[in-house]
């Protein structure tokens, strides 16, 4: 089972600065099976990027995601109020499919 | 446009069998590369994915409860069903149902709103 460990756990940021959440996978991922998630308190996760680096419908283009086998990075460009919340990253390119902890980015 | 939506009991008993239902419109289970899923969550915790059942009506399982859990369709009805046995107050969590939209690809979009279940005496 591929292990996936997020950093920083929290991250104390304001509007309108850059964000960089890091996942460090166990074993090597293929660059086309890593996701990332939000998640707002009380609310199911959303997708906002899969295949390392394609965001999903709707998703604003200051989410980006780069990386590759063991490293992959969310970067918000410029946070939003509405991008403070939880972000989970996903693997799914062995099965079991697991996620990270989650990063909480947090108002400053 | 696409919803998923869980429903079960809120409160079950130690050792009681969970059983949960997913209902969805906008997509068919019987599309090629289509996959419905589960995902829980317990409270204040991570995401844990559970089971996946596709098209072909072929079911994978996450392993530390693979001998727990059941998946099965019903493309008549667009449900999808999740049985999970002997269960314990740590299985406590919000049951989410996904949909995995592309073959070979099993990332998860849309999710339906979760519905937690406590498992007390």
């Amino acid at each position: 089972e591929i292990v996936l460990t997020q950093s920083p756990g929290t991250l104390s940021l304001s509007p309108g600065e850059r964000a960089t959440l890091s996942c460090r996978a166990s074993q090597s991922v293929s660059s086309t099976y890593f996701a990332w998630y939000q998640q707002k308190p009380g609310q199911a996760p959303r997708l906002l990027i899969y295949g390392a680096s394609s965001r999903a419908t709707g998703i604003p283009d200051r989410f980006s995601g780069s990386g590759s086998a063991t490293d992959f990075t969310l970067t918000i460009s410029r946070l939003e109020p509405e991008d403070f919340a939880m972000y989970y990253c996903q693997q799914y390119g062995s099965s079991p499919w697991t996620f990270g902890q989650g990063t909480k980015v947090e108002i400053k | 446009q696409i919803t998923l939506k869980e429903s079960g009991p809120t409160l079950v008993k130690p050792t009681q069998t969970l059983t949960l239902t997913c209902t969805f419109s906008g997509f068919s289970l019987t599309t090629t590369g289509v996959g419905v899923g589960w995902i829980r969550q317990p409270p204040g915790k991570a995401l844990e994915w559970l089971a996946v059942i596709y098209w072909d009506d072929d079911k994978r399982y996450g392993p530390s409860l693979k001998s727990r859990l059941t998946i099965t369709k019903d493309t008549s009805k667009n449900q999808v069903v999740l049985t999970m046995t002997n269960m314990d107050p740590v299985d406590t969590a919000t049951y989410y149902c996904v949909r995995r939209p592309v073959r070979g690809a099993n990332w998860f979009d849309p999710w339906g709103p979760g519905t937690l279940v406590t498992v007390s005496s």
